[in-house]
This record gives C-alpha cells, sequence and structure tokens, in this order.
C-alpha cells in the first residue's frame, strides 16, 4: 500500500510569506504528526491530529498551526516565515498515535528555505 | 527536561563487524522506545520498538536492548555491511504522548568495505 505522501518535495518562500504544506496519511491511519528537523536541533514535535482533533502540541509560537480533514489528509501552515524556519518538515502517520506502541511511519518529507 | 543522548555522533567499523549504538534517556518514564534508520534526504524509517516491559528485541540482524533501570538501549547490527551506512535515531515515547516522539540527535553510522 502506498505510504505517507508530502506535498511539496521541494520549496522556497521569501521571510513574511506564509507557507502550506499538505500530508496524505497511509490508508486507514487516523493518527497525524509533524516535525520539523534542523541540523542544529534535530527532530521536533510539532503537533499531532487525531480524527481532526489536535491532541498534542509541541513547543513551538503560534505562526504553526495545522489541521486534520475527514479524510485524515492533514496540512500545517507557518505563518511569517523567518530564515530560522528553514528545515525539512516530515509528517509521520499511525493508527491510533504512540498509544500502544503503534508505529510511526514517515513521509519523505518538505524542504523549506526561507530566504 | 527531559533529555535523550545518543553515545557518539559518529561511528565507523569495518564491514562484518558488531555496531552497537547507545541511546541514554534521564526525566523521562517512556512505556516505548523505537529506533529508526534515516538516509541523508529521506524520512526516517522504523526498525524497531521495544516495550518497556521487555528487555529485547530482535529482527534479522538487528537487536535491540531496553534497561529501564540504567535509562539506556542499547542497538546492534551483527554482520554489519556497507549497506548498513546511515544516520541511525532513538525515539522515546509514553503512553500518553499522542503521537509524540521524542528523538535523539542520532548516531551516523559508516560502514568500511
Amino acid at each position: 500500500k502506498a505510504g505517507v505522501t508530502q506535498t511539496p518535495r521541494y520549496l522556497i518562500k521569501t521571510r513574511g510569506q506564509q507557507v502550506t504544506l499538505s500530508c496524505s496519511p497511509i490508508s486507514g491511519h487516523r493518527s497525524v504528526s509533524w516535525y520539523q528537523q534542523t541540523p542544529g536541533q534535530g527532530l521536533q514535535f510539532l503537533f499531532e491530529y487525531f480524527s481532526e482533533t489536535q491532541r498534542n502540541k509541541g513547543n513551538f509560537p503560534g505562526r504553526f498551526s495545522g489541521r486534520q480533514f475527514s479524510n485524515s489528509r492533514s496540512e500545517m501552515n507557518v505563518s511569517t516565515l523567518e530564515l530560522g524556519d528553514s528545515a525539512l518538515y516530515l509528517c509521520a502517520s499511525s493508527l491510533e498515535g504512540s498509544l500502544l506502541g503503534n508505529t510511526i511511519y514517515f513521509g519523505e518529507g518538505s524542504w523549506l528555505t526561507v530566504v | 527536561s527531559q533529555k535523550i543522548e545518543q553515545n557518539s555522533e559518529a561511528l565507523n567499523i569495518q564491514e562484518g563487524k558488531t555496531a552497537t549504538l547507545t541511546c541514554n534517556y534521564t526525566n523521562y518514564s517512556p512505556a516505548y522506545l523505537q529506533w529508526y534508520r534515516q538516509d541523508p534526504g529521506r524520512g526516517p524509517v522504523f526498525l524497531l520498538l521495544i516495550r518497556e516491559n521487555e528487555k529485547e528485541k530482535r529482527k534479522e540482524r538487528l537487536k535491540v536492548t531496553f534497561d529501564t533501570t540504567l535509562k539506556q538501549s542499547l542497538f546492534h547490527i551483527t554482520a554489519s555491511q556497507p549497506a548498513d551506512s546511515a544516520t541511525y535515531l532513538c525515539a522515546l515515547s509514553s503512553s500518553t504522548s499522542y503521537g509524540k516522539l521524542t528523538f535523539g540527535q542520532g548516531t551516523i553510522l559508516t560502514v568500511h568495505p
């Protein structure tokens, strides 16, 4: 079956702009999580959605937001982009989230460069 | 605050040897510990999961141990091959972390022919 699909794969934005990233989870998975990966900070948790509800949130400013649709697809948005937002943004899906030790599957990520 | 440390930033070994990677954590009571492999420019790929009440897990050439008293996990790759060269990440989650994994910084493993 198809894996986690993220679009776009690469994008370049200017400081002050906003960006929307999309994620289609594995069919049947209801939990979608988002992570930011940078060389300095590594992989950091942004937020998790399950059945259209945000259940968990990391320590990121309010400029980072997300949502999940009824078909489990998810989007994340970053407003007023800063240079430090340049990163690989990873989406991950699982059946129920990390509860019960469900395996979490990652997409290939969206590379965001802010100039 | 919660802290996860992977003992080495980089590990170099010869083909055929066993690679051993270490993951230590503090201020955390994880219910599950997972190991992932990440290749450059790609997303992490799940390898193994071990629960807090399990001591050891195996999958083909991979073995993971979990010692909640020492707050440490060891990840072994036996009969290593150059194709095993990648970054290996350990990640912890609790029973209420709702999709959140807390990752270590990763260890870059290079297997030389």
